[in-house]
């Protein structure tokens, strides 16, 4: 079956880094996305990853390895704005989302 | 965790025709359905925030006419496209959350597509 492994929870102080990992087991793979959301708002688009290899993006990064079946997020010079889940979403050979759980990340002062 | 059931998963219909879809919260009530449209290999794009038992809030460029959004109980919000034409060929996928939760758990997706 198709399936999203991420963390449920993860704790990091503020200014610290944080990578939240994804495995993936999926029937094909058209790309990998990461989302942000917060409490009671749509998730927001971070990250889309289709090759292998890293994707930078301001303080946040997205790494792909498809031979593997795992990517991650990291977060660097984390604030407290940061605090929400992290969805992590594969799209199959029939372009379906398949999605992970989701991370809640809590940042501490 | 929570289960949301969107249905059909496909759905190929004729230019000019409408189509529903059904987004349905099997085991929890839903008081936001959110709908979004994805183009392949793309970003999921919000299409509109639903309210239990109020009108729907569109995003900028989306429009309400056409894109019709009923979120009549707790459990059951529809999106039916109207007068459809090719370019409305898309993936649309609906998430549905409650008040006071961090998560938004998500359908399976529609793909839509128009000939």
């Amino acid at each position: 079956g198709q399936n999203i492994d991420q963390p449920t929870e993860m704790t990091a102080t503020e200014g610290a880094i944080v990578q939240i990992n994804c495995t993936y087991q999926t029937s094909g793979f058209n790309g990998l996305f990461w989302y942000q959301q917060h409490a009671g708002e749509a998730p927001t688009f971070l990250s889309y990853n289709v090759l292998d290899g890293l994707e930078e993006k301001g303080r946040f990064s997205s790494f792909l390895s498809r031979s593997k079946g795992y990517s991650y997020l990291l977060l660097k010079e984390l604030q407290m704005k940061d605090s929400a889940s992290y969805l992590c979403a594969v799209m199959d050979s029939n372009y379906q989302l398949i999605w992970g759980a989701g991370t809640k990340l809590i940042i501490k002062p | 965790g929570a289960v949301v059931s969107q249905h059909p998963s496909r759905v190929i219909c004729k230019s000019g025709t409408s189509v529903k879809i059904e987004c349905r919260s099997l085991d929890f009530q839903a008081t936001t359905m959110f709908w979004y449209r994805q183009f392949p290999k793309q970003s999921l794009m919000l299409m509109a925030t639903s309210n239990e038992g109020s009108k729907a809030t569109y995003e900028q460029g989306v429009e309400k006419d056409k894109f019709l959004i009923n979120h009549a109980s707790l459990t059951l919000s529809t999106l039916t496209v109207t007068s459809a034409h090719p370019e409305d060929s898309s993936f649309y996928i609906c998430s549905a959350t409650w008040t006071g939760i961090t998560e938004a758990f998500f359908g399976q997706g529609t793909r839509l597509t128009v000939v």
